[in-house]
């Protein structure tokens, strides 16, 4: 498809459990973010991958969660030991160029962790 | 860090009435601020972005007007329909000023009573 595809759509799992999420962003793109949204909240920005750059890491709440970007298209987020408080959705977007101009977002993936 | 306010968190319109949401920011760098319209279970998507040089932008029923003095920017969404119901964010960003992507508002809910 021409967009940004998230998959699954939505993940249940276990408080404690490792979860990962993929995103596959517009061809040619060379950024890639990902956001958090929790319910009532802003996006929250987690991480930034530009081409072949070094990923800007700063938004990550905490050791738990890690992303990477294969081949400079998709990406995999991943939490480690999920928590109650990492129920959220997570958005994925894409960009054309490095000065984040208009991003294209995904549907998001809506994790719930019991 | 830029902090971008948003109000109000929740507004209810008449079909055909005018909406208007407002945004302030804290960092007088920033030069870019676009607008993105979330549906109910669907990513953002852009619908209007205006930059610091321009203090109004027009598209079709809706427009976006700037105040850089004051520190703040609003959405303007002229006779009103059903599908203008969704999560409305602004955003901030001062480009160059970093790869941590733009700070967004915490939204506002619009609803159109028809």
């Amino acid at each position: 498809g021409a967009g940004v595809s998230q998959s699954p759509s939505n993940k249940v799992t276990e408080k404690g459990k490792d979860v990962e999420l993929r995103c596959d962003p517009i061809s040619g793109h060379t950024a890639l973010y990902w956001y958090r949204q929790s319910l009532g909240q802003g996006l929250e920005f987690l991480i930034y991958f530009q081409g072949n750059s070094a990923p800007d890491k700063s938004g990550l709440p905490s050791d738990r969660f890690s992303a990477e970007r294969t081949g400079g298209s998709v990406s995999t987020l991943t939490i480690q030991r999920t928590q109650q408080e990492d129920s959220a959705v997570y958005l994925c977007a894409s960009s054309a160029g490095q000065m984040n101009e208009k991003l294209f977002f995904g549907s998001g993936t809506q994790l719930s962790v019991l | 860090g830029e902090n971008v306010e948003q109000h109000p968190s929740t507004l209810s319109v008449q079909e055909g009435d005018s909406a208007v949401i407002k945004c302030t920011y804290s960092d007088s760098a920033s030069n870019y601020f676009p607008w993105y319209k979330q549906e109910l279970g669907k990513g953002p998507q852009l619908i209007i972005d205006i930059r610091s040089n321009v203090g109004e932008k027009k598209d079709q029923r809706i427009a976006v007007t700037l105040n850089k003095t004051a520190k703040h920017f609003s959405l303007h969404i002229t006779e009103t329909q059903p599908e203008d119901s969704a999560v409305y964010f602004c955003a901030a960003k001062f480009e160059g000023g970093g790869a941590d992507g733009l700070t967004f508002g915490k939204g506002t809910h619009l609803i159109i009573q028809p």
